[in-house]
């Protein structure tokens, strides 16, 4: 079954400690995997996909296929990181399948 | 552009009664999905659409229809709410291509009582 596992509803981290957001993935094909993140009062919005191997706000997400996992990593957490953190994967059938959410507070 | 805008923000409605959440995207894109936000659950897909005339069900689509008439909307249909339905929903487009990220509104909070 095809299925996005975040296994953290909440993570708090002082600012400047690093943060890692995890995510694990369950699919038989080659999976496409996004990072989505829905700050306060605001609309869910893309942070970073992993065919684009970029960093954006200081994050970087690594596909390990072998562990099945797309893991969002920050070295220095930062006030404004505080939010709503989605892990999605798109399923090749135009379905994009949700993790439950991990919510991360950056604590001064 | 306005990207995807939803309608209404907020709604409560009684049990029984029927009501339309209506999507619309002015950005040309052929897939258009709706999601249900609910605490510990995460988002889960209702029904989604890849172009106007297609659609098709999602992950949790009992009580809930959909049409796409036009590219542009995608409206939502709940026949005869119930108090399960209460929940957040979002509207998201994205051109029909996969490997484009999905464009999401701001939401329409509704509630069932």
């Amino acid at each position: 079954a095809q299925r996005v596992t975040q296994p953290e509803k909440l993570l708090s981290v002082f600012k400047g400690a690093p943060v890692e957001l995890k995510c694990n993935y369950s699919y038989s094909g080659s999976p496409e995997l996004f990072w989505y993140v829905q700050y306060s009062r605001q609309r869910l919005q893309l942070l970073l996909r992993h065919i684009s191997r970029e960093s954006i706000k200081g994050f970087t997400a690594d596909l390990n296929k072998g562990e099945t996992s797309f893991h969002l990593k920050k070295p220095f957490a930062q006030e404004e990181d505080s939010a709503m953190y989605y892990c999605a994967l798109h399923s090749g059938t135009y379905k994009y399948i949700f993790g439950t959410g991990t919510r991360l507070k950056v604590l001064a | 552009n306005a990207g995807v805008t939803q309608t209404p923000k907020f709604q409560v409605l009684k049990t029984g009664q029927s009501m339309t959440l209506q999507c619309a995207q002015d950005m040309n894109h052929e897939y258009m999905s709706w999601y249900r936000q609910d605490p510990g659950m995460g988002l889960r897909l209702i029904h989604y659409s890849v172009g106007a005339g297609i659609t098709d069900q999602g992950e949790v689509p009992n009580g809930y229809n959909v049409s796409r008439s036009t590219t542009e909307d995608f409206p939502l249909r709940l026949l005869s709410a119930a108090p399960s339905q209460t929940s957040v929903y979002f509207c998201a487009s994205s051109p029909r291509t996969g490997l484009q990220p999905q464009h999401f509104g701001d939401g329409t909070r509704l509630s069932i009582l």
